[in-house]
């Protein structure tokens, strides 16, 4: 199994341009979820899944878009990327039949020019 | 609402010293509560986990973790550190409501360097 993937690695953009970020697990797993990384915060959940076609929003969401059309993806669209989205961004999967482990991805580096 | 406070930001131990991080969370039932490590890099990778039942977990790597009641604490020790435990580690709570199991909500992490 390869786990939780993202892609890219790295990624600059300037201001207002858009990008996906890609996520994808093989592990079946009903819940994903995206975070993003900031110095001093933790991590803090932006949108998350319990299935596909069923999203929401979590602590951060506004600026990011997502949608989940199959249990194995889930893409996180930045409409208008804004320096203040600088981050490391992180997508995470888990079991639904209850409060699970979550596993994650290595990790996207994002730069917002 | 509930929360997580890890109040180390920084924590430098030397090599073959006992190492304990701290968590304390807000929230008005017992929470789902886990500990995670992130390597430089990398992404994080699960330490322990509490749910129920006995307050003291054995975790990877040789850590422990002890869950008080009485102090909202989740306190997280190793008795003896070695160099590769140098890394960031994070609390995290779930809350045992069936609509909120995917939805981690994590501390601000500890950075633990470690000395020769």
């Amino acid at each position: 199994n390869a786990g939780v993937t993202q892609t890219p690695k790295f990624q600059v953009l300037k201001t207002g341009q858009s990008m996906t970020l890609q996520c994808a697990q093989d592990m079946n797993h009903e819940y994903m979820s995206w975070y993003r990384q900031d110095p001093g915060m933790g991590l803090r959940l932006i949108h998350y899944s319990v299935g596909a076609g069923i999203t929401d929003q979590g602590e951060v969401p506004n600026g990011y878009n997502v949608s989940r059309s199959t249990t194995e993806d889930f893409p996180l669209r930045l409409l208008s990327a804004a320096p203040s989205q600088t981050s490391v961004y992180f997508c995470a999967s888990s079991y639904s039949d209850t409060v699970n482990e979550q596993f994650f991805g290595p990790g996207t580096r994002l730069t917002v020019l | 609402a509930q929360s997580v406070t890890q109040p180390d930001i920084h924590i430098t131990v030397s090599e073959g010293a006992s190492l304990e991080l701290r968590c304390n969370y807000s929230y008005g039932a017992t929470p789902y509560l886990f500990w995670y490590v992130q390597s430089p890099g990398q992404g994080l990778q699960l330490l322990l986990k509490y749910f129920s039942g006995d307050t003291l977990v054995q975790g990877i790597k040789g850590f422990e973790a002890e869950f008080k009641r009485s102090q909202s604490s989740f306190n997280l020790r190793k008795p003896s550190v070695h160099w590769s435990d140098a890394a960031e580690y994070f609390c995290a709570v779930v809350r045992g409501t069936t609509d909120s199991w995917g939805k981690f909500q994590f501390g601000a992490g500890t950075q633990v360097v470690v000395t020769p």
